[in-house]
């Protein structure tokens, strides 16, 4: 399943599929990026990050796609699970001034 | 676990009230941020300090909001008069000393104003 990001903030997957959450970000001077789990109650877990000289990053079942040609940002899950079910957000920090700014986040529901 | 703790969890409180939550980040972290979250959207940047120095204030955090870290180690979010459009999630997170850019998010102050 995939998501538009800020234009279709849920998407609903079954377990064991391939999840894939879009974001677009603002700002081009924008040098830093970072994928946030948010679980109902609780503050933002930090997922994966991504350094803008990169285009792809590979975690634990995630992986991170950076173009930056048209400022786009991907957080692919393999394999999702019931436990994925979250709010995810993208970040975006330039390094000029620290601010950290989030996107509107998609909520990813996984079906059993 | 972050080890980023804030208090109280939850804050009930009648419109023009002041109220103040705490945010206590761990040892390294140099820098702290607080965001404002409603529901259903991302946390929004309020401010941020660099050990003591407060670096940043947001056109969010008007002359009711007031935030300080005296020490350089805990915060705190003071709102005076309160307001019903103040109700939100209130997050701090900190970053810095090993981990470079990366937050840690604190669990967060509910604040309802009624």
């Amino acid at each position: 399943g995939e998501s538009v990001g800020l234009h279709l903030p849920t998407l609903s997957v079954q377990e064991g599929d391939n999840s894939i959450i879009n974001c677009a970000y603002s700002n081009s001077a924008s040098d830093y990026f970072i994928w946030y789990k948010q679980e109902s109650g609780k503050g933002p877990q930090f997922i994966i990050d991504i350094r803008s000289n990169m285009d792809k990053r590979q975690g634990q079942r995630v992986t991170v796609l950076l173009n930056k040609t048209v400022k786009h940002l991907s957080l692919q899950i393999a394999a999702t699970q019931p436990g994925d079910s979250a709010v995810y957000f993208c970040a975006e920090i330039s390094s000029d001034n620290n601010d950290m700014r989030f996107g509107a986040g998609t909520r990813l529901t996984v079906k059993p | 676990d972050t080890g980023v703790s804030q208090n109280p969890r939850h804050k009930i409180t009648k419109r023009g009230q002041n109220v103040t939550f705490r945010c206590d980040p761990i040892s390294e972290h140099n820098r702290l941020y607080w965001y404002r979250q409603t529901l259903g959207q991302g946390p929004e940047f309020l401010t941020y300090f660099q050990n003591e120095a407060q670096l940043e204030k947001s056109r969010l955090l008007s002359d009711r909001f007031s935030a300080e870290r005296p020490k350089g180690s805990f915060s705190t979010l003071e709102i005076q008069r309160t307001e019903q459009g103040d109700s939100a999630m209130y997050l701090c997170a900190g970053t810095g000393g090993s981990r470079g850019y990366e937050q840690y998010f604190g669990p967060g102050t509910r604040l309802t104003v009624t």
